[in-house]
């Protein structure tokens, strides 16, 4: 498709566990960013790439993030030992370069039981 | 990182032109205005940026006065279908785009 694909759409686990967020850009986007957003509330800056390589991860919460974007294209949100208050929307966005528009994805709904 | 305030909500009836009004005293240079648009479930959409005076596309219009201390995003003609949260977002040497709690417009019959 044309724009920016989030896999899974939804995913519940158990407190504890490990996860992985999936983030398909926009071909050609050299910039992705993720976000976090809670309910009634506007999205939350986690970290961003401009290619390979992290610029600035200064929004994640805690080392238990970590975001990997091996080949500049496809990025994965890993969350480890996972808490009740990690449940939230994480959202993915990419740009043709940085300071461009941002395109978001729909998001990958996370509920920690 | 410079801060915006909007309206928390707004209504509007169908056919009717809408304006949200975004502050956003301490701009930098260097801040592009953006506007972006979010129904339930879904990531934002980018409507429209710009940088000083009037900027217009196929879906809205963005009026921001000289000194760009706000900014006004224009819709034309409201349909139901408009009913969702409007963000107001600076971007610029922050690669970060920092939302606020958005403007909930409902659009009625």
């Amino acid at each position: 498709g044309a724009g920016v694909s989030q896999t899974p759409s939804n995913k519940v686990t158990e407190k504890g566990k490990y996860v992985e967020l999936r983030c398909d850009p926009i071909s050609g986007h050299t910039a992705l960013y993720w976000y976090r957003q809670s309910l009634g509330q506007g999205p939350e800056f986690l970290i961003y790439f401009q290619g390979t390589g992290a610029a600035d991860d200064s929004g994640l919460p805690n080392d238990r993030f970590f975001a990997v974007r091996p080949e500049g294209s496809v990025s994965t949100l890993k969350i480890q030992r996972t808490e009740r208050g990690d449940s939230a929307v994480y959202l993915c966005a990419s740009s043709t370069t940085v300071g461009q528009p941002q395109h978001f994805g729909d998001g990958t709904r996370l509920s920690i039981l | 990182l410079a801060k915006t305030t909007q309206p928390i909500s707004m209504d509007s009836y169908e056919g009717q032109e809408v304006n949200i009004t975004c502050s956003h005293n301490n701009i930098a240079t260097n801040d592009y205005i953006t506007w972006y648009q979010q129904f339930p479930s879904q990531g934002p959409r980018f409507i429209i940026q710009g940088y000083k005076t009037k900027v217009t596309n196929e879906v809205a219009s963005l009026f921001i006065p000289a000194d760009r201390k706000s900014s006004t995003l224009s819709l034309p003609r409201v349909s139901l279908s408009d009913t969702a949260v409007y963000y107001c977002v600076l971007s610029g040497s922050a690669r970060q785009l920092t939302f606020g709690s958005g403007t909930q417009l409902t659009v009625l019959p």
